[in-house]
């Protein structure tokens, strides 16, 4: 099993729906990420925390919220889904004080969002 | 701010050939970690290297060489002997160095296509 899994993996929604990206990880790592990635422009961070009690914006937050419930999991919400929302999302993972690792981030399989 | 350029939107080449792909970074930061992660058609990021500001030795891992050179803030990758199997988009990414190298700004990426 994967140690960051992401679901749904594939979403096909409408414009003015809720949609709920999740992920979850068997790391034991502390800080978690979600990314958005579209063509052109790479991958842009929405939001990060680096513990529970710990949630920051990241450059694009703007029409999404997130939940941290709990050290292994962390939920992208779209409160009103949008067209330009279309996008492939990846949750990450890292842990600071890993030596060599430190830094890295351990990426989900990505969720694909197309929103008509 | 950070940034990373990746100007090289897209880059094709006959297998065996040799490539490189560039990266340039900006950031005030005076200590700050480099990152390369290859995407391959099936989606996922794939962790290649990670290079401390502070080591500016080159890297050489099989057919993968980096070189980072500071005085022109840049990190390039090298392809040695290119396979078919090597065709993905590849992304730079820095973070700092501040939160333990948390928070990674990615280039735009570059897609590889290597031709039998």
């Amino acid at each position: 099993d994967a140690d960051v899994t992401q679901t749904p993996r594939n979403r096909i929604t409408k414009t003015g729906k809720r949609i709920m990206l999740e992920c979850s990880q068997t790391k034991g790592h502390d800080r978690m990420y979600w990314y958005r990635q579209d063509p052109g422009l790479g991958l842009r961070l929405i939001y990060y925390s680096f513990d529970v009690k710990d949630i920051n914006k990241g450059e694009i937050s703007d029409g999404y919220s997130v939940s941290r419930q709990a050290q292994a999991k962390f939920s992208l919400s779209l409160e009103s889904a949008i067209p330009n929302q279309t996008a492939l999302y990846f949750c990450a993972t890292s842990d600071p004080t890993s030596g060599s690792s430190a830094g890295e981030l351990f990426f989900g399989e990505g969720s694909r969002l197309t929103v008509l | 701010a950070q940034k990373v350029t990746q100007a090289q939107t897209e880059i094709s080449v006959v297998e065996k050939e040799d490539v490189t792909l560039d990266c340039v970074y900006e950031t005030r930061d005076t200590t700050y970690y480099l990152f390369w992660y290859k995407q391959p058609p099936s989606g996922e990021l794939v962790f290649l290297i990670r290079r401390n500001s502070f080591d500016e030795q080159n890297e050489i891992s099989g057919r993968y060489s980096w070189n980072f050179q500071k005085s022109t803030s840049s990190f390039n990758f090298t392809i040695t002997a290119s396979q078919v199997v090597d065709s993905a988009v590849y992304f730079c990414a820095l973070s700092e160095a501040k939160t333990s190298g948390s928070r990674l700004t990615f280039g735009e990426g570059t897609q590889l296509t290597v031709n039998p």
